[in-house]
Protein backbone atom coordinates (compact mmCIF):
# COMPACT_ATOMS: atom_id res chain seq x y z
CA UNK A 1 0.00 0.00 0.00
CA UNK A 2 0.94 3.73 -0.24
CA UNK A 3 1.91 3.99 3.02
CA UNK A 4 4.03 0.97 3.64
CA UNK A 5 7.60 1.90 4.81
CA UNK A 6 6.57 5.62 5.63
CA UNK A 7 7.27 7.24 8.74
CA UNK A 8 4.25 9.63 10.51
CA UNK A 9 6.21 13.22 9.94
CA UNK A 10 6.29 14.80 13.67
CA UNK A 11 5.50 18.23 14.15
CA UNK A 12 6.66 19.78 17.71
CA UNK A 13 5.37 22.63 19.08
CA UNK A 14 5.99 24.13 22.53
CA UNK A 15 3.63 24.13 25.53
CA UNK A 16 1.00 27.51 25.12
CA UNK A 17 1.73 27.89 21.74
CA UNK A 18 -0.62 27.49 18.62
CA UNK A 19 -0.49 24.24 16.53
CA UNK A 20 -1.11 24.31 12.84
CA UNK A 21 -1.56 20.68 11.53
CA UNK A 22 -2.08 20.87 7.17
CA UNK A 23 -3.40 18.17 5.52
CA UNK A 24 -3.33 17.72 1.53
CA UNK A 25 -6.26 15.59 -0.24
CA UNK A 26 -6.47 14.47 -3.89
CA UNK A 27 -10.39 14.46 -4.93
CA UNK A 28 -11.91 17.39 -5.61
CA UNK A 29 -15.47 15.79 -5.45
CA UNK A 30 -15.19 15.10 -1.50
CA UNK A 31 -17.65 16.72 0.59
CA UNK A 32 -16.98 16.19 3.89
CA UNK A 33 -13.87 16.01 5.76
CA UNK A 34 -13.07 15.26 9.36
CA UNK A 35 -10.03 15.33 11.76
CA UNK A 36 -9.44 12.49 14.76
CA UNK A 37 -6.75 12.14 16.99
CA UNK A 38 -5.20 9.15 17.89
CA UNK A 39 -3.33 8.41 21.43
CA UNK A 40 -0.44 5.53 21.69
CA UNK A 41 -2.31 2.15 21.42
CA UNK A 42 -6.05 3.48 21.45
CA UNK A 43 -8.57 4.13 18.42
CA UNK A 44 -9.11 7.62 17.42
CA UNK A 45 -11.33 10.21 18.74
CA UNK A 46 -13.12 12.60 16.85
CA UNK A 47 -12.09 16.11 16.97
CA UNK A 48 -13.53 18.41 14.66
CA UNK A 49 -15.72 18.07 11.14
CA UNK A 50 -16.17 20.14 8.07
CA UNK A 51 -18.78 19.86 5.09
CA UNK A 52 -17.26 21.38 1.71
CA UNK A 53 -19.66 24.08 1.35
CA UNK A 54 -17.36 25.62 4.59
CA UNK A 55 -14.38 27.39 4.95
CA UNK A 56 -13.91 27.62 8.35
CA UNK A 57 -15.49 25.66 11.52
CA UNK A 58 -14.42 26.23 15.18
CA UNK A 59 -14.67 24.15 18.22
CA UNK A 60 -13.53 24.47 21.60
CA UNK A 61 -9.30 25.12 21.21
CA UNK A 62 -9.75 24.24 17.86
CA UNK A 63 -10.17 25.51 14.21
CA UNK A 64 -10.48 23.90 11.10
CA UNK A 65 -10.11 25.69 7.63
CA UNK A 66 -11.11 24.32 4.22
CA UNK A 67 -8.89 25.72 0.98
CA UNK A 68 -10.95 23.80 -1.62
CA UNK A 69 -9.25 25.75 -4.54
CA UNK A 70 -5.58 24.14 -3.57
CA UNK A 71 -7.36 20.48 -1.69
CA UNK A 72 -5.77 21.52 1.63
CA UNK A 73 -7.48 21.07 4.89
CA UNK A 74 -5.89 22.69 8.24
CA UNK A 75 -6.34 22.31 12.01
CA UNK A 76 -5.30 24.67 14.13
CA UNK A 77 -4.92 24.09 18.13
CA UNK A 78 -4.72 26.94 19.97
CA UNK A 79 -2.92 27.06 23.19
CA UNK A 80 -1.26 23.74 22.88
CA UNK A 81 -1.13 21.35 26.09
CA UNK A 82 0.93 18.50 26.55
CA UNK A 83 -2.36 16.23 26.06
CA UNK A 84 -2.41 17.46 22.69
CA UNK A 85 0.32 15.16 22.23
CA UNK A 86 -0.95 12.56 19.40
CA UNK A 87 -0.91 11.03 15.98
CA UNK A 88 -4.10 13.56 14.40
CA UNK A 89 -5.11 11.95 10.94
CA UNK A 90 -7.29 14.15 8.55
CA UNK A 91 -10.07 12.07 6.60
CA UNK A 92 -11.91 13.07 3.84
CA UNK A 93 -15.30 11.23 2.60
CA UNK A 94 -15.37 10.85 -1.44
CA UNK A 95 -18.67 11.58 -3.61
CA UNK A 96 -20.17 8.50 -4.39
CA UNK A 97 -18.15 6.37 -1.67
CA UNK A 98 -21.32 6.40 0.64
CA UNK A 99 -20.16 6.72 4.02
CA UNK A 100 -16.52 5.20 3.82
CA UNK A 101 -13.34 7.59 4.31
CA UNK A 102 -10.31 7.66 3.17
CA UNK A 103 -7.82 8.98 5.99
CA UNK A 104 -4.60 10.93 5.43
CA UNK A 105 -1.06 9.22 6.66
CA UNK A 106 -1.25 11.26 9.67
CA UNK A 107 1.00 13.93 11.41
CA UNK A 108 2.81 13.28 14.89
CA UNK A 109 2.41 16.36 17.68
CA UNK A 110 4.76 16.49 20.09
CA UNK A 111 4.39 19.28 22.80
CA UNK A 112 7.58 20.51 24.48
CA UNK A 113 6.73 21.65 28.30
CA UNK B 1 -23.01 9.66 24.04
CA UNK B 2 -21.68 7.42 20.88
CA UNK B 3 -19.56 4.72 22.34
CA UNK B 4 -17.87 2.20 20.24
CA UNK B 5 -16.31 -0.81 22.52
CA UNK B 6 -14.20 -3.95 21.13
CA UNK B 7 -13.63 -7.04 23.13
CA UNK B 8 -10.85 -8.33 23.69
CA UNK B 9 -8.25 -5.44 23.72
CA UNK B 10 -5.39 -7.66 23.15
CA UNK B 11 -5.11 -11.41 21.58
CA UNK B 12 -2.38 -13.77 21.35
CA UNK B 13 -3.10 -16.68 19.20
CA UNK B 14 -0.75 -19.44 17.50
CA UNK B 15 -0.51 -19.90 13.94
CA UNK B 16 -3.24 -21.78 12.22
CA UNK B 17 -6.12 -20.88 14.21
CA UNK B 18 -9.06 -18.55 14.35
CA UNK B 19 -9.51 -15.36 16.37
CA UNK B 20 -12.88 -13.37 16.64
CA UNK B 21 -12.94 -9.77 17.61
CA UNK B 22 -16.25 -8.34 18.81
CA UNK B 23 -17.40 -4.31 18.11
CA UNK B 24 -20.28 -2.88 19.57
CA UNK B 25 -21.96 0.29 19.43
CA UNK B 26 -22.97 0.95 23.39
CA UNK B 27 -25.42 3.77 23.33
CA UNK B 28 -26.75 3.99 19.75
CA UNK B 29 -27.64 1.41 16.91
CA UNK B 30 -25.21 1.30 13.77
CA UNK B 31 -26.49 0.15 10.47
CA UNK B 32 -22.54 0.53 9.27
CA UNK B 33 -19.50 -0.50 10.93
CA UNK B 34 -16.35 -0.79 9.51
CA UNK B 35 -13.41 -2.48 9.98
CA UNK B 36 -9.91 -0.88 10.33
CA UNK B 37 -6.21 -2.48 10.26
CA UNK B 38 -2.99 -0.63 10.57
CA UNK B 39 0.60 -1.41 10.94
CA UNK B 40 2.96 0.70 13.23
CA UNK B 41 3.39 4.47 12.81
CA UNK B 42 1.26 4.37 9.93
CA UNK B 43 -2.28 5.24 9.26
CA UNK B 44 -5.81 3.47 9.14
CA UNK B 45 -6.45 0.83 6.07
CA UNK B 46 -9.96 0.41 5.29
CA UNK B 47 -10.44 -3.39 5.40
CA UNK B 48 -14.43 -3.61 4.89
CA UNK B 49 -17.67 -2.10 5.24
CA UNK B 50 -20.02 -4.06 7.50
CA UNK B 51 -23.93 -3.65 6.99
CA UNK B 52 -26.37 -5.04 9.04
CA UNK B 53 -28.27 -7.92 7.57
CA UNK B 54 -26.15 -7.89 4.39
CA UNK B 55 -23.31 -8.97 3.59
CA UNK B 56 -19.80 -7.14 3.72
CA UNK B 57 -17.96 -4.86 1.36
CA UNK B 58 -14.50 -5.73 1.31
CA UNK B 59 -12.10 -3.10 0.24
CA UNK B 60 -9.82 -4.31 -3.32
CA UNK B 61 -6.66 -6.84 -1.78
CA UNK B 62 -8.53 -7.55 1.65
CA UNK B 63 -9.95 -11.58 1.07
CA UNK B 64 -13.40 -11.95 2.62
CA UNK B 65 -12.42 -15.75 3.38
CA UNK B 66 -9.86 -14.67 5.38
CA UNK B 67 -11.70 -11.92 7.39
CA UNK B 68 -15.13 -13.17 8.11
CA UNK B 69 -17.37 -10.21 8.73
CA UNK B 70 -21.02 -10.73 10.50
CA UNK B 71 -23.11 -7.74 11.37
CA UNK B 72 -26.10 -9.74 12.82
CA UNK B 73 -27.74 -6.91 14.77
CA UNK B 74 -27.69 -3.19 15.03
CA UNK B 75 -25.40 -3.08 17.57
CA UNK B 76 -22.79 -5.55 16.89
CA UNK B 77 -20.38 -6.67 14.42
CA UNK B 78 -17.72 -9.33 14.66
CA UNK B 79 -14.49 -9.96 12.69
CA UNK B 80 -13.00 -13.56 12.33
CA UNK B 81 -9.71 -14.11 11.31
CA UNK B 82 -9.94 -17.75 10.56
CA UNK B 83 -5.92 -19.33 9.66
CA UNK B 84 -4.46 -16.43 11.55
CA UNK B 85 -0.51 -16.31 10.34
CA UNK B 86 2.33 -14.10 11.88
CA UNK B 87 1.41 -11.48 8.94
CA UNK B 88 -1.83 -10.70 10.52
CA UNK B 89 -0.81 -9.79 13.86
CA UNK B 90 -2.02 -5.56 13.53
CA UNK B 91 -3.46 -3.32 15.27
CA UNK B 92 -7.92 -4.05 14.50
CA UNK B 93 -10.01 -1.02 14.96
CA UNK B 94 -13.84 -0.84 14.10
CA UNK B 95 -15.98 2.23 13.65
CA UNK B 96 -19.54 2.59 13.53
CA UNK B 97 -22.09 5.11 11.92
CA UNK B 98 -25.26 6.58 13.65
CA UNK B 99 -28.29 4.66 12.26
CA UNK B 100 -30.42 7.38 10.44
CA UNK B 101 -28.56 10.28 10.37
CA UNK B 102 -26.91 12.24 7.58
CA UNK B 103 -23.46 12.51 9.58
CA UNK B 104 -20.93 10.95 7.90
CA UNK B 105 -18.98 10.66 11.39
CA UNK B 106 -18.04 7.76 12.47
CA UNK B 107 -16.92 6.81 16.10
CA UNK B 108 -14.25 4.35 16.39
CA UNK B 109 -13.46 1.70 19.42
CA UNK B 110 -10.43 1.54 21.07
CA UNK B 111 -8.93 -1.05 19.03
CA UNK B 112 -7.67 -4.82 19.61
CA UNK B 113 -3.89 -5.40 19.40
CA UNK B 114 -3.88 -9.18 17.45
CA UNK B 115 -0.55 -11.30 17.88
CA UNK B 116 -0.03 -14.45 15.93
CA UNK B 117 3.11 -16.28 17.05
Amino acid sequence: GENVGLHLPTLSVQEGDNSIINCAYSNSASDYFIWYKQESGKGPQFIIDIRSNMDKRQGQRVTVLLNKTVKHLSLQIAATQPGDSAVYFCAERRTGANSKLTFGKGITLSVRP
Amino acid sequence: GAVVSQHPSRVICKSGTSVKIECRSLDFQATTMFWYRQFPKQSLMLMATSNEGSKATYEQGVEKDKFLINHASLTLSTLTVTSAHPEDSSFYICSARIAGTRNYEQYFGPGTRLTVT
